[in-house]
C-alpha cells in the first residue's frame, strides 16, 4: 500500500519553516525520506525505525509516530538549496519499500 | 569512488522494439532494485533481486524482464508488451533486504519511445 504524503507541494520564502507528512494505513517498521532534484536521483535523507533508532542527517529532523503510522519531515530556517522534490518510503514487513507520490517543496528567495 | 552507474542516460526507441537499460554498482551490494518514475507518481518499483540468480516483481512488472548473473549487474529489459514504456527509470541498491537499509540510487535514464 503506497503512502500517503501531505502536502502535495509548499511554496515557501528562505529561511521560513516546512513540515511534510507521511501516513500509512499498515503497520511500520521503517520510514525513509529521499530528495530528488530535477531529473536526477533522489538523495538519502533519513531512515527512522520501529523503536525509536534513527539515522541519517543532523540538520534534517523527523519523527515517527508508530501508534498513528505516520512520520513527519521538519524542515527548519530553509535554503534555496532545500528545493526538490521529498519521498517518503515505509517499510512494512518483509516486503520492499513502497514509495509516496511525493512533496514538491519550492524554496524562493 | 563507489557508486551506481546507469547507461545512457537518455534513450530513444521506435515502438515494438525491445530495449535494454545497464545498472552496474560497485558497493558490494547484495540488493538491487527496478523503479519507474512518472510525473505525479512517485517511485514504483518494477523488480528487485535479493541475491545473484534471484530476483521478484514488483508493483508494476508486467512488460519487463530482469537477470541477475553478476553481483554487481542488473539489467532490465523494457519489451514491446510495456503498453507504455516512456518513462524515467532508477535503478537502486542496498546492503541487503533487511529493514532499515539505506538505497543507493543511480543517475537514471530517461527512455522515450516514439
Amino acid at each position: 500500500q503506497q503512502p500517503v504524503q501531505s502536502p502535495q507541494a509548499v511554496i515557501l520564502r528562505e529561511g521560513e519553516d516546512a513540515v511534510i507528512n507521511c501516513s500509512s494505513s499498515k503497520a511500520l517498521y521503517s520510514v525513509h525520506w529521499y530528495r530528488q532534484k530535477h531529473g536526477e536521483a533522489p538523495v538519502f535523507l533519513m531512515i527512522l525505525l520501529k523503536g525509536g533508532e534513527q539515522k541519517g542527517h543532523e540538520k534534517i529532523s523527523a519523527s515517527f509516530n508508530e501508534k498513528k503510522q505516520q512520520s513527519s519531515l521538519y524542515l527548519t530556517a530553509s535554503q534555496l538549496s532545500y528545493s526538490g522534490t521529498y519521498f517518503c518510503g515505509t517499510e512494512t514487513g518483509n516486503t520492499p519499500l513502497v514509495f509516496g507520490k511525493g512533496t514538491r517543496l519550492s524554496v524562493i528567495a | 569512488d563507489g557508486g551506481i552507474t546507469q547507461s545512457p542516460k537518455y534513450l530513444f526507441r521506435k515502438e515494438g522494439q525491445n530495449v535494454t537499460l545497464s545498472c552496474e554498482q560497485n558497493l558490494n551490494h547484495d540488493a538491487m532494485y527496478w523503479y519507474r518514475q512518472d510525473p505525479g507518481q512517485g517511485l514504483r518499483l518494477i523488480y528487485y533481486s535479493q541475491i545473484v540468480n534471484d530476483f521478484q516483481k514488483g508493483d508494476i512488472a508486467e512488460g519487463y524482464s530482469v537477470s541477475r548473473e553478476k553481483k554487481e549487474s542488473f539489467p532490465l529489459t523494457v519489451t514491446s508488451a510495456q503498453k507504455n514504456p516512456t518513462a524515467f527509470y532508477l535503478c537502486a541498491s542496498s546492503r541487503d533486504r533487511e529493514i532499515g537499509n539505506e538505497q543507493f540510487f543511480g543517475p537514471g535514464t530517461r527512455l522515450t519511445v516514439l
